[in-house]
């Protein structure tokens, strides 16, 4: 079965440098959701499309921002990156709210 | 916010027994979702709960959603070496906005199985 996909799968950036990572859901899920995870840490929520709308948002920095395309697949956009944001990204889709969340393999986002 | 407290933190059993986590929070949750996660890899979805007092089963792997619905656990019996992993609960609830889209997790249990 299909799954999400994520690109890249690892990124390395400098400080104030940009970045972004691309989502694609899985086929017919109409609900996107990022995640961040820190060492040893669990994921923690940033932000949530529901049919290409902002449907939640959590702790997302305003350095960061997010958007959902037609074709359902969503891309977060990361500016002037800080060493503390070296982290796993996570995207998760789901068919309507709130079913099952699907995660991706995620993108490791590390800034030197 | 809300916080789901899961214990334990690790364990650490000989294959062919059986194991038990738990999250509990004060808040009270619509859904509960167990996840495995294995390094450097997204959370794999177990087993979904979406009513009170539901226990489901796949495989070797029982959880339950509380009657109270602010806790679950999750068993694993007849642990396998590939067992391995940290194991997170997670689930949905209705803020204050009416907003549930988000996940929370607990803080994983981490999960070591000696052959």
């Amino acid at each position: 079965a299909a799954g999400v996909i994520q690109s890249p799968r690892h990124l390395i950036k400098e400080k104030r440098e940009t970045a972004t990572l691309k989502c694609y859901p899985i086929p017919r899920h109409d609900t996107v959701y990022w995640y961040q995870q820190g060492p040893g840490q669990d994921p923690q929520f940033l932000i949530s499309f529901y049919e290409k709308m902002q449907s939640d948002k959590g702790s997302i920095p305003d350095r960061f921002s997010a958007q959902q395309f037609s074709d359902y697949h969503s891309e977060l956009n990361m500016s002037s990156l800080e060493l503390g944001d070296s982290a796993l990204y996570f995207c998760a889709s789901s068919s309507g709210l709130p079913n099952e969340q699907f995660f991706g393999p995620g993108t490791r986002l590390t800034v030197l | 916010g809300q916080q789901l407290n899961q214990s334990p933190q690790s364990m650490f059993i000989q294959e062919g027994e059986d194991v038990s986590m738990n999250c509990t929070s004060s808040s009270i949750f619509n859904t509960w979702l167990w996840y495995k996660q294995d390094p450097g890899e997204g959370p794999v979805l177990l087993i979904a709960l979406y009513k009170a007092g539901e226990l489901t089963s796949n495989g070797r792997l029982t959880a339950q959603f509380g009657i109270t619905r602010k806790d679950s656990f999750l068993n694993i019996s007849a642990s396998i070496p590939s067992d391995v992993g940290i194991y997170f609960c997670a689930g949905h609830t209705i803020n204050s906005g009416g907003s549930n889209y988000k996940l929370t997790f607990g803080k994983g249990t981490l999960l070591t199985v000696n052959p």
